[in-house]
């Protein structure tokens, strides 16, 4: 079975940062593309972030410069490393399993919850 | 960036109605175009991906269709679990971007 368990959300104050991860099981993360999408509370999907198997990164303007996707092949484990939260970044944030732009996100987490609040 | 304009925002039918959601992208996207189901306190599912594709394991009553820069989810015979929020998602370039979601009640 292919799953996804994200951890690490929590309350931060703004201006402070945390790091979500997402493990993986019966998916590899080096050999997928994976995002990052978030859902503000009673609002719509927003797609934050992708990696590639190369490597390759790409970024929501609203968190370019402050938000960094990486992975730990070791640990199949994908992150989100978020410095410089707002207000507006709170959101549960989900990862999934992005089939590339022919395909869709196949493979969802249960989403972490990140708060920001003074 | 891509703006992807869903219509309408909400629909409520009955057990056996036909259901249409249209998605229109702001410029072509050929036919890179998803759709996800979300249920309350739940992550989305994806219900049909390159524009026509149904999801392995999803019901046949879900299809989708394209005209131009024109797509529709259609439920052909809506049931009670169908309720939720339909979203429509374009992957033809960066950023990824939904459309502002369709929530669908069963009267």
């Amino acid at each position: 079975e292919v799953r996804l368990v994200e951890s690490g959300g929590g309350l931060v104050q703004p201006g402070g940062s945390l790091r979500i991860s997402c493990a993986a099981s019966g998916l590899t993360v080096s050999s997928n593309y994976m995002t990052w999408v978030r859902q503000a509370p009673g609002k719509g999907l927003e797609w934050v972030s992708v990696i590639y198997s190369a490597g390759t990164t790409h970024y929501a303007d609203s968190v370019k410069g402050r938000f960094t996707i990486s992975r730990d092949d070791s640990k199949n484990t994908l992150y989100l490393q978020m410095n410089s939260l707002r207000v507006g970044d709170a959101a549960v944030y989900y990862c999934a399993n992005y089939g590339g732009n022919s395909g869709g996100m196949d493979v969802w987490g249960q989403g972490t919850t990140v708060t920001v609040s003074s | 960036d891509i703006q992807m304009t869903q219509s309408p925002s909400s629909v409520s039918a009955s057990t056996g109605d036909r259901v249409t959601i249209t998605c229109r992208a702001s410029q072509g996207i050929s036919s890179r175009l998803a759709w996800y189901q979300q249920k309350p306190g739940k992550a989305p599912k994806l219900l049909i991906y390159a524009a026509f594709s149904l999801q392995s394991g999803d019901p046949s009553r879900f299809s989708g269709s394209a005209s131009g820069t024109d797509f529709t989810l259609t439920i052909s015979s809506l049931q009670p679990e169908d309720f939720g929020t339909y979203y429509c998602q374009q992957g033809y370039s960066f950023p990824l971007t939904f459309g502002g979601g369709t929530k669908v009640e069963i009267k």
